[in-house]
């Protein structure tokens, strides 16, 4: 069964050290979304793509998150410099549209846990 | 605008008896609505899937959803809770928008099941 793989599982980091996580989406999902979870919470939208095109950021902190799917495929979440505050679950996730055009089924990776020291 | 608001931040029900999680949107179009659960240290999956065809949604584990354009709301509901059910749920909303699909996430539900 097709998964999202994302990459490490596990992060500890020191403030204002550099912290890049990697997903790569189910094949053929053209769509792929990076969430962070706060523990307590819902995940929330960092930055969403479409093939290699950002089609929603307007949630990602971008003077330290940068975020890139180069060839539309698999893709990598940079925080530079990492803060206390960043310490989450980030979420990888791929979809398609269903067969109606509707949304398609978010499937989601295992995420990669951030603990910022 | 797109938001989505899960009523009650935590339920507890006692096992044997029926489940309520409620969620209401809003949306500029016709949504896609989802529920999804979250087991302690697990992955995020999908109950159901709520697209413009019937109102009456069946998932997994004997949960179902109701849309209800008139009340804006998609309530989760199982007449009979498992101990199994115990974990949070999220109600989620998608919208076509300029790009593609936006897709939020409610703030959860966290259920307890009583022995």
């Amino acid at each position: 069964e097709a998964e999202v793989a994302q990459s490490p599982r596990y992060k500890i980091t020191e403030k204002s050290q550099a912290v890049a996580f990697w997903c790569d989406p189910i094949s053929g999902h053209a769509t792929l979304y990076w969430y962070r979870q706060i523990l307590g919470q819902g995940p929330e939208l960092l930055v969403q793509f479409q093939d290699e095109s950002v089609v929603d950021d307007s949630q990602l902190p971008k003077d330290r998150f940068s975020a890139e799917r180069l060839k539309g495929v698999d893709s990598t979440l940079k925080i530079q410099p990492a803060e206390l505050g960043d310490s989450a679950m980030y979420l990888c996730a791929s979809s398609r549209p269903g067969l109606a055009g509707d949304a398609g089924e978010l499937f989601f990776g295992e995420g990669s846990r951030l603990t910022v020291l | 605008a797109q938001s989505v608001t899960q009523l009650d931040s935590h339920v507890s029900v006692s096992e044997g008896t029926p489940v309520l999680l409620r969620c209401n949107y809003s949306s500029s179009y016709s949504p896609s609505l989802f529920w999804y659960v979250q087991h302690p240290n697990k992955g995020l999956q999908l109950l159901l899937k709520y697209t413009s065809a019937a109102t009456l949604v069946k998932g997994i584990n004997g949960f179902e959803a109701e849309f209800k354009k008139s009340e804006t709301s998609f309530h989760l509901t199982k007449p009979s809770a498992h101990m199994s059910d115990a974990a949070e749920y999220f109600c989620v909303v998608s919208d076509l928008l300029k790009g593609g699909f936006k897709t939020i996430f409610g703030a959860g539900t966290r259920l307890f099941v009583k022995a």
